[in-house]
This record gives structure tokens, C-alpha cells and sequence, in this order.
């Protein structure tokens, strides 16, 4: 499972009350990703990282920030949650074969 | 940007059943990556194709890349309700480190 762990594994808010996501890898992997998935549009990437504090945008980045201050951890903040940003979030690192992505088990998010 | 389309988008079959599901693309990856995703929990790697016309084989199914690497194509033989779920296809561009993925095929197996 490579060792990507997500938390928490759900979580209801607020609209309008910040969110932070975290992902946490323990193997040391450059890369990290975040998407989000919802019903009808797939695995739609949010932001990514390339190392620490190297982080850039994806598709569908408006809304939310990243950071990266050390290797294993990735986080994900939703300064002001708005409904739309229901959905479930996955983590996901890069493999050794710079192919292969390896997914957390993915949180999910209710905005009320 | 590429334009990948995967079919059908959901399908809905008796155990026992053969299937085939599609990922067809404008453009020329250097690979194209299957994932399985069950519910409730992230997408797993299948399989990864690398050259046109390659055929892999896992179990009952059987992986396609096409002779111009433009698109895929997944067969089940057989399927079994273990094989319920989504299928992504993933392609790579060379030296690319930004995925893309199809918006999948949602399959259920019946029992």
C-alpha cells in the first residue's frame, strides 16, 4: 500500500470554516498528489508536489492551498469550504518506476 | 490537451459474462496504466503497457495497447462479482509527471 495514510478518513463542516487534509507517506517519495473524485468527472487533480515546499497547481485548484514542509507530509486546506467541495479527496505519491501511482484510501468530505 | 474518453461508462452484466472496455485517446502515450478501484477505497495498478500491440495478461484479464498507442482496451473472461468496480485507464507521456485519468468504466458483476 506503499504506506500513504489520509486523515481524518471523513468529515463534515461547515460552509465558510477552513479544512485541512493530510496525507502522510513513509517512504520518502518526491512526488505527491492531490485529487479530488466525484461521480461523472473521475480523478480530477487538485495540487502537487514535486518535493518540499515545490508545490503547483492541477486542474481544478480554485479553492483550495497546499504545503509541503517536510517529504512525508502533504496537506490540503480548504480556506473557506463552499458546498461544490463535497467530494472525496485521495493522496496519491509516485512510484519508484516515475509510472506507477499509489493512492491513500481517500477522505470524505461533506460541506453543509 | 489530450482528449481521453473511456466506454462505456457503466456497465451492468451476469457472473459469468464476458466484457470488453475501451480507452481511446487523440494522442500518443509511452504508456497507459489500468487501475481497479473498489468501493470505498483508492485505485489500484492492474497493469502498465509499453509498447504498441502489446498484450498482458493477469488471471481473466486480458490488457491491449494499441498498435499506435493511442488507445486500450481491457477484456474480462468470465467475470466473477470480485470484479465489481471502477476501471481507470491512466496514460503517460514520456518525462511527464502530471497524470491524467479517464473518468472510468463503472462495472457491477451480479451474482
Amino acid at each position: 500500500d506503499a504506506g500513504i495514510t489520509q486523515s481524518p478518513r471523513h468529515k463534515v463542516t461547515e460552509t465558510g470554516t477552513p479544512v485541512t487534509l493530510r496525507c502522510h507517506q513513509t517512504e520518502n517519495h518526491r512526488y505527491m498528489y492531490w485529487y479530488r473524485q466525484d461521480p461523472g468527472h473521475g480523478l480530477r487533480l487538485i495540487h502537487y508536489s514535486y518535493g518540499v515546499k515545490d508545490t503547483d497547481k492541477g486542474e481544478v485548484s480554485d479553492g483550495y492551498s497546499v504545503s509541503r514542509s517536510k517529504t512525508e507530509d502533504f496537506l490540503l486546506t480548504l480556506e473557506s469550504a463552499t458546498s461544490s467541495q463535497t467530494s472525496v479527496y485521495f493522496c496519491a505519491i509516485k512510484g519508484t518506476d516515475q509510472e506507477t501511482q499509489y493512492f491513500g484510501p481517500g477522505t470524505r468530505l461533506l460541506v453543509l | 490537451t489530450q482528449l481521453l474518453e473511456q466506454s462505456p461508462q457503466f456497465l451492468s452484466i451476469q457472473e459469468g459474462e464476458n466484457l470488453t472496455v475501451y480507452c481511446n485517446s487523440s494522442s500518443v502515450f509511452s504508456s497507459l496504466q489500468w487501475y481497479r478501484q473498489e468501493p470505498g477505497e483508492g485505485p489500484v495498478l492492474l497493469v502498465t503497457v509499453v509498447t504498441g500491440g502489446e498484450v498482458k495478461k493477469l488471471k481473466r484479464l486480458t490488457f491491449q495497447f494499441g498498435d499506435a498507442r493511442k488507445d486500450s482496451s481491457l477484456h474480462i473472461t468470465a467475470a466473477q462479482p470480485g470484479d465489481t468496480g471502477l476501471y481507470l485507464c491512466a496514460p503517460s507521456e514520456g518525462g511527464s509527471y502530471i497524470p491524467t485519468f479517464g473518468r472510468g468504466t463503472s462495472l457491477i458483476v451480479h451474482p
